[in-house]
């Protein structure tokens, strides 16, 4: 089946750049039908959708972020990424990758979801 | 707007019919997903497109959209469905950037 797995620092400074990886294994990120993105929750906020990628390039963020925020993918390692910059604590969340889809007709889901990774801001 | 808006929190008796709402104008365009969370895990997606549940998800889950609202039911709630209820839409502009809702924590009594 479908498996994500996210990677990266668990703490990471104020103003320095926060960097995940999601691992796929059982689907290719170069797969037409889907898109990839990554989702961080908050007990404040809940969940927030950060950003998604497709394996054209094409690149959408959440526009609260876009200026702090940048997605891209590794075809050769079946892996895409996350990188958010400048980051404060209100950026301490539960990040999770997760397969994403939508089409024409209104049909939308995020399946499966990686178990999440805690990533604390904190000098 | 794109925002979904649910209820926080709602309860039901062991074994009654619990609906679950979202509401957002961005689901006159897009079905919404829903998804069940349990402390500490990921969530996972019970609900999408007009009414359909992924392999493993209980018929006693189903969803319906009426207008700009979208509902979670389940019908003869278990102790094990206690959880947080999230639902999940794209933005209405067409950008097809993904939202979500606040969450509705579901408690069975």
């Amino acid at each position: 089946q479908v498996q994500l797995q996210e990677s990266g620092p668990g703490l990471v400074k104020p103003s320095e750049t926060l960097s995940l990886t999601c691992s796929v294994s059982g689907d290719s990120v170069n797969s037409d039908n889907f898109y990839w993105s990554w989702i961080r929750q908050t007990p404040e906020k809940g969940l927030e959708w950060i950003a998604y990628v497709y394996k054209s390039g094409s690149t959408r963020y959440n526009p609260s972020l876009k200026s702090r925020v940048t997605i891209s993918m590794d075809t050769s390692n079946n892996q895409f990424s996350l990188s958010l910059s400048s980051v404060t604590a209100a950026d301490t969340a539960v990040y999770y990758c997760a397969r994403d889809y939508f089409d024409s007709s209104g049909l939308t889901w995020f399946d499966p979801w990686g178990q999440g990774t805690l990533v604390t801001v904190s000098s | 707007s794109s925002e979904l808006t649910q209820d926080p929190s709602v309860s039901v008796a062991f074994g009654q019919t619990v609906k679950i709402t979202c509401q957002g104008d961005s689901l006159r365009a897009y079905y919404a997903s829903w998804y069940q969370q349990k402390p500490g895990q990921a969530p996972i997606l019970v609900i999408f497109g007009k009414n359909n549940r992924p392999s493993g998800i209980p018929d006693r889950f189903s969803g319906s959209t009426s207008g700009d609202t979208a509902s979670l039911t389940i019908a003869g709630a278990q102790a094990e469905d206690e959880a947080d209820y999230y639902c999940s839409s794209r933005d209405y502009n067409g950008n097809h950037l993904g939202v979500f809702g606040g969450g509705t924590k579901l408690t069975v009594l």
